[in-house]
């Protein structure tokens, strides 16, 4: 079983559209992460949360809100996005937000906004 | 400011020679980690290497190297023996220790295809 989980791993919602990503980590980790990776971009942070406390947001717009329920689940609420925020959105978990230690990917959403 | 550059948007590589990708960093920040991930086609980012600012010696993961010069500020993979499952995306990244957020900065990546 791979250690960070997304879902789903495709999506297509219109710019009026409400609709959440998920992700989940078996890793026990404290730290997870969002990333936005554009075409011919390189990856993009949004948002940071440690231990379930959002401790960064990289001037992300306001129609991405992240919830962090627990240490092992976040998820990534999207409302009227443009067709700009189409983008491969990755998931990542780590043991600690401080240290040297890696982040561990998931496999991403492919989200298409029409 | 810190960034990230890989000069090199795409490198062919014969089966079982070698492959260097080019990794530039610049940072203030007089403590970071060095970091390299694979990325196939199917989209995950698997962490390959790290390198901290202040190893003494350069990383080495099986096939993989991290060829660190601090003073030229560069970080370059070196794969061993290319495998056709090597074909992929490679990203270069960096994060700084002073910060403590976890925020690591990609390069714009190097895809990598390996020839049979």
């Amino acid at each position: 079983e791979t250690g960070v989980t997304q879902t789903p791993r495709h999506l297509v919602m219109g710019m009026t559209n409400k609709k959440s990503l998920k992700c989940e980590q078996h890793l026990g980790h404290n730290a997870m992460y969002w990333y936005k990776q554009s075409a011919k971009k390189p990856l993009e942070l949004m948002f940071v949360y440690s231990l379930e406390e959002r401790v960064e947001n990289n001037s992300v717009p306001s129609r991405f809100s992240p919830e962090c329920p627990n240490s092992s689940h976040l998820f990534l609420h999207l409302h009227t996005l443009q067709p700009e925020d189409s983008a491969l959105y990755l998931c990542a978990s780590s043991q600690d937000r401080t240290g040297v230690y890696e982040q561990y990917f998931g496999p991403g959403t492919r989200l298409t906004v029409t | 400011a810190q960034k990230i550059t890989q000069t090199q948007p795409g490198m062919f590589v014969q089966e079982k020679e070698a492959v260097t990708l080019d990794c530039t960093y610049d940072t203030s920040d007089p403590s970071y980690g060095l970091f390299w991930y694979k990325q196939p086609s199917s989209g995950e980012m698997i962490f390959l290497i790290y390198q901290g600012s202040y190893d003494q010696q350069n990383a080495t993961e099986g096939r993989y190297s991290l060829n660190f010069q601090k003073a030229r500020k560069s970080a370059n993979l070196v794969i061993s023996a290319s495998q056709l499952g090597d074909s992929a995306m490679y990203f270069c990244a960096m994060r700084g220790f002073t910060s403590n957020t976890g925020k690591l900065i990609f390069g714009q990546g190097t895809t990598l295809q390996v020839k049979p």
